[in-house]
């Protein structure tokens, strides 16, 4: 069973750019979390999906967007790249909390850098 | 913005010690989990303790909960050399999870 997989591993843009980082989900699981982690600081939420809908949201600008497919994969989307933008973006996936479910399984992460 | 704190920030121990890190977080939760992370990579869930429990066990691992407190500690029991990591507590609120910038552990031979 191929855990939480992320694509591309490492990316490389240039500020104003867009991004799309992709999440294919533990097999079975239906919630979708993605993360930013700055170096040396914790994972921040960005937003939730859950049945192709953003359930719930962290401090982010509209400039995260993000999708959730028919078979439970995520997109996230970044828009005018700043240098701030900089991070690793984890994405983990869960079983929908409302069934008493809570552990999150996370993916190894994109590195994404901003120049 | 964060929502746990962890201390110590850093945590340097030999090989057999215990070491202790505690979270203290500010909004109500349902659950707390534990999470370790090795060199920038996934993390990867270590325990959770739901709000009505006051202490959990799993293996090496010892957790504690006080919800008056608003506060959890993690005592990591005969450490190894392979314990060293950052270790991250996560509130979880009905699906909305925070982190806390995390405990940076060492352990020497």
């Amino acid at each position: 069973d191929a855990g939480v997989t992320q694509s591309p591993t490492h990316l490389i843009k240039t500020r104003g750019q867009q991004v799309t980082l992709r999440c294919s989900p533990k097999s079975g699981h239906d919630t979708v979390s993605w993360y930013q982690q700055a170096l040396g600081q914790g994972p921040q939420f960005i937003f939730q999906y859950y049945e192709e809908e953003e359930r719930q949201r962290g401090n982010f600008p509209d400039r995260f967007s993000g999708h959730q497919f028919p078979n439970y994969s995520s997109e996230l989307n970044v828009n005018a790249l700043l240098l701030g933008d900089s991070a690793l973006y984890l994405c983990a996936s869960s079983l929908d909390f409302q069934r008493g479910y809570n552990e999150q399984f996370f993916g190894p992460g994109t590195r994404l850098t901003v120049l | 913005s964060q929502q746990g704190e962890e201390d110590p920030q850093a945590l340097s121990i030999q090989e057999g010690e215990n070491a202790t890190m505690n979270c203290s977080y500010k909004t109500s939760i349902n659950n707390l989990q534990w999470y370790r992370q090795n060199s920038g990579r996934g993390l990867v869930h270590l325990i959770l303790i739901r709000s009505n429990e006051r202490e959990k066990h799993s293996g090496r691992l010892r957790v504690t909960l006080d919800t008056s407190k608003k506060s959890s500690s993690l005592l990591i029991t005969a450490s190894r050399a392979a314990d060293t990591a950052s270790y991250f507590c996560a509130t979880d609120s009905w699906g909305k999870f925070q982190f806390g910038a995390g405990t940076q552990v060492v352990v020497t031979p």
